[in-house]
């Protein structure tokens, strides 16, 4: 079925330190993805998204990976700050027309100081 | 700040009762999705409005239904609420739909709490 998972649920790293949070998607015809972040209380925050026509995107402190052969995206963030903490999810657009985006279930990013 | 507005932020109501939430999209996005969010959990997709008609819909039962106004401001309506509806509901404005692809940027949410 249709899934986008996490391999981590929990990530923890040291201020300063680089993060890479990982994300398996499940729809091979997936042509669209993003990196949200999400603060408690409050809706999912766009960070960067990527095509399926593009196998790399660069931020201000982030880059998106997509290995399409494995059906794999990471979302790498550069020393990491303590306001990076958070929850991350990606997000796969499902090209079957109902232009909706599918969520895995998110992982939690602590920067510890 | 997105730009995308939602109210209430909070909000509690009782079990068989009916809920209205309401949602300003950003200046310039014609299309609204609205998202629900349990706690631990990842959005998972309602409906989405697009020049004030349905454009697709999860699986979600009919007691779920919604409006696109002509200005594209939105509203979620919840008939007959059950306690398993409790949960963080988003709205996601976007410009445009079909084949491109664009990003969807979300309010801050109406937290419902049935009881």
């Amino acid at each position: 079925g249709e899934s986008v998972g996490l391999h981590l649920p929990t990530l923890s790293v040291q201020e300063g330190d680089n993060s890479i949070i990982n994300c398996a998607y499940s729809n091979s015809a997936s042509d669209y993805f993003i990196w949200y972040k999400q603060e408690s209380g409050k809706g999912p925050q766009f960070i960067i998204d990527i095509r399926s026509n593009m196998d790399k995107r660069q931020g201000q402190r982030v880059t998106v990976l997509l290995n399409k052969t494995v059906k794999h995206l990471s979302l790498q963030i550069a020393a990491t700050q303590p306001g990076d903490s958070a929850v991350y999810f990606c997000a796969e657009n499902n090209p079957s027309g109902t232009y909706k985006y599918i969520f895995g279930t998110g992982t939690r990013l602590k920067v510890l100081a | 700040e997105t730009g995308v507005t939602q109210s209430p932020t909070h909000l509690i109501k009782t079990r068989g009762q009916q809920v209205t939430l309401r949602c300003s999209s950003q200046s310039g996005h014609n299309t609204v999705s609205w998202y629900q969010q349990a706690l631990g959990q990842g959005p998972q997709f309602i409906f989405q409005y697009y020049r004030e008609e349905e454009n697709g819909r999860g699986n979600f039962p009919p007691r779920f239904s919604g409006l696109q106004f002509p200005n594209y401001s939105s509203e979620l309506n919840v008939n007959a609420l059950e306690l398993d509806d409790s949960a963080l509901y988003l709205c996601a404005s976007s410009l445009g739909q079909g084949t491109l692809n664009t990003e969807a940027f979300f309010g801050q949410g109406t937290r419902l709490t049935v009881v």
